[in-house]
């Protein structure tokens, strides 16, 4: 059964610091999902990642992929207070298959203060 | 606002009603997805749709039955259901068969059972 783990839960940071969030999961998959969610919001996608060793930027947010290690990991730098929100790493446990089965981590409740 | 459209945004209902959920996208997605959200968890998948034909049940109790009419819409009758099925709903969208789009949400109709 998959199992996708994301650490940590909640995260208070200051503007201006870096931090990363981990997500680890169980089984091989073939996809990786990013995704922000703010407070009675839907889902935003960020990243997609298919391969080992991917790397995507956008703005602030930074995602890479470790399929040897089931590891994924979004790297904050210099946070500022809009990125505040819950972000979920979601993996597909449809593995080579045509559509998704995406089973989510718990989710990082970040919180950016000044 | 995003692309894949639901209704009604809030719906408040009793145990002995029966209602119904919609989605619409527009797209041209040929996967379909309904999702159940409880407060501060992750969106869990309920029911898949591939070309119209449900192609995914993760054991959804029968008080929930998807119906897929066209390419475009989905919806989600309700009936009999219960407290705790009281929970934020969200439909998403795929291109089918493209590993490297994400699936796109809708804001979720927000679901209180009385």
């Amino acid at each position: 059964e998959l199992k996708v783990e994301q650490n940590p839960l909640f995260l208070s940071m200051q503007e201006g610091k870096n931090y990363t969030i981990y997500c680890n999961y169980s089984t091989t998959s073939d996809r990786l999902y990013w995704y922000r969610q703010d407070p009675g919001k839907s889902l935003e996608s960020l990243f997609v990642l298919l391969s080992n060793g991917a790397v995507k930027q956008e703005g602030r947010l930074m995602a890479s992929l470790d399929t040897k290690a089931r590891l994924s990991t979004l790297h904050i730098t210099a946070a500022v207070h809009d990125l505040s929100a819950t972000y979920f790493c979601a993996v597909d446990k449809n593995y080579g298959g045509s559509q998704g089965n995406l089973i989510f981590g718990k989710g990082t409740k970040l919180s950016v203060k000044p | 606002d995003t692309e894949v459209t639901q209704t009604p945004k809030h719906l408040v209902m009793g145990m002995t009603n029966k209602k119904s959920l919609k989605c619409e996208q527009h797209m041209g997605h040929r996967a379909m997805y309904w999702y159940k959200q409880k407060a501060k968890k992750p969106p869990e998948l309920m029911f898949v749709y591939s070309y119209e034909k449900l192609s995914i049940n993760e054991s959804v109790p029968s008080r929930f039955s998807p119906e897929c009419p066209n390419s475009s819409l989905l919806n989600l009758h309700l009936h009999a259901l219960q407290p705790e099925d009281s929970a934020l709903y969200l439909c998403a969208s795929s291109q089918n068969g493209q590993l490297n789009q994400p699936q796109h949400f809708g804001d979720g109709t927000r679901l209180s059972i009385l």
